[in-house]
């Protein structure tokens, strides 16, 4: 099956600067890939999310990135803001016309310090 | 539109009592999945459905049972709760594979003690 490494662990950065989260998955036929924002005690949220025949992504501060031939993927946050203190979890899936199933990456806590 | 609910938010068990956990949507989605949340872990896939009257085991079914009698719900049972067990359930939807976004319900807390 399916195999998300997620790195790194934590994250501290200053408001203001940028936050990369990385991530490597095995199974070559994955063809989605989106990141998840989760606070404290609540739901995972969606935030970006990338297909595998598009290479880079960006939505306002956030940006995703893809290399299908070293199967990773990449979060990218610029001028981060104590809001965006979270969990990040990424995920990829295999989606065709009958299964979707997301693997998970073991999350990235990111905490923006002022 | 609710959107994904879960039933109950918590609950203690103690070791050995069962329960059923619910997961409604009201977005007609076929698909839908239950994962666990543990520190450190992510989120696992314990079980899924593709449609009403199907199942399927994910990547940690062991010690859960579910079903899919009503295209809306999803139930997620434990039989004999272990300790093992505690852990934060989501409930999750798509209205087709191809739609991709997963919609999270707001999650279970679970302790076994």
């Amino acid at each position: 099956g399916e195999n998300v490494e997620q790195h790194p662990s934590t994250l501290s950065v200053q408001e203001g600067d940028s936050a990369v989260i990385k991530c490597t998955y095995s199974d070559s036929a994955s063809n989605y890939f989106p990141w998840y924002k989760q606070e404290l005690g609540k739901r995972p949220q969606l935030i970006i999310d990338i297909r595998s025949n598009v290479g880079e992504k960006k939505d306002q501060r956030i940006a995703v990135t893809l290399n299908k031939t070293a199967k990773h993927f990449s979060l990218h946050i610029t001028e981060t803001q104590p809001e965006d203190s979270a969990v990040y979890f990424c995920a990829a899936s295999l989606n065709t016309g009958t299964a979707s199933k997301l693997t998970f990456g073991t999350g990235t806590r990111l905490q923006v310090t002022l | 539109n609710a959107g994904v609910t879960q039933t109950p938010k918590f609950r203690v068990l103690k070791t050995g009592q069962s329960m059923t956990l619910l997961c409604a949507q009201d977005m007609n989605h076929e698909y839908m999945y239950w994962y666990r949340q543990d520190p450190g872990m992510g989120l696992r896939l314990i079980h899924y459905s593709v449609g009403e009257g199907t199942t399927a085991k994910g990547e940690v079914p062991d010690g859960y049972n579910v079903s899919r009698l009503k295209k809306q719900n999803f139930l997620l049972g434990l039989e004999s709760a272990a300790p093992s067990q505690t852990s934060v359930y989501f409930c999750a939807s798509i209205s087709e594979p191809r739609a991709y976004e997963q919609y999270f319900g707001p999650g279970t807390r679970l302790t076994v003690t």
